[in-house]
């Protein structure tokens, strides 16, 4: 069955970097686009980026474009999110999903999430 | 948010619901819409893809619609367990997705 795990989530200073992680299973990994969603607390879902099946485009929110990196390493089926500059604002739970395409594009499959806190 | 849900809805165990999203030709109106429910500490859940499709194992209570810049989530029989926060979402011109600010659903 296809599985989504995330890590790397913790306390964070503003300013400061983290990377999460997305280790996937169940499913061709380099066959799938992938995406990064957060949510804030007592927010509701923001879309974060996506990265093509074959790596070639990723596409980013205006909030985090410039400042975090999405990339994939499909010989370890695993999805990033390298974080940077992080702001107070950026505290969220980071969920992964994969994409799906039949019609339109939709994400069939999250993580569970991983929460990043950035605090002084 | 890009898309415009209402904040809450509620009604009776038995009763049926509807959720609307509203958004532009920028984004609901030139491309699929799909829904979600999400429970708070758990992942999200996929409950209708392509406007009005159901993946395996979501009952045909779940029902989508999509007309013109709006899209509608239906809901029949409603039973405690549906208590959850749903969230409509697409793309817009920029291939960048977009989500409704979600609306949640209280079974009385």
């Amino acid at each position: 069955q296809v599985q989504l795990v995330e890590s790397g989530g913790g306390v964070v200073q503003p300013g400061r970097s983290l990377r999460l992680s997305c280790i996937a299973s169940g499913f061709t990994f380099s066959s799938a686009a992938m995406h990064w969603v957060r949510q804030a607390p007592g927010k509701g879902l923001e879309w974060v980026a996506v990265i093509f099946y074959d790596g070639s485009n990723q596409y980013y929110a205006d909030s985090v474009q410039g400042r975090f990196t999405i990339s994939r390493d499909d010989s370890k089926s695993t999805l990033y999110l390298q974080m940077n500059s992080l702001r107070v604002e950026d505290t969220a739970v980071y969920y992964c999903a994969r994409d799906r395409m039949t019609g339109g594009d939709y994400l069939d499959y999250w993580g569970q999430g991983t929460l990043v806190t950035v605090s002084s | 948010s890009v898309l415009t849900q209402p904040p809450s809805v509620s009604a009776a165990p038995g009763q049926k619901v509807t959720i609307s999203c509203s958004g532009s030709s920028s984004n609901i109106g030139n491309n699929y819409v799909s829904w979600y429910q999400h429970l708070p500490g758990t992942a999200p859940k996929l409950l209708i893809y392509d406007n009005n499709k159901r993946p395996s194992g979501i009952p045909d209570r779940f029902s989508g619609s999509k007309s013109g810049t709006s899209a509608t989530l239906g809901i029949t029989g409603l039973q405690t367990g549906d208590e959850a926060d749903y969230y409509c979402g697409t793309w817009d011109s920029s291939l960048r997705g977009v989500f409704g600010g979600g609306t949640k659903l209280t079974v009385l």
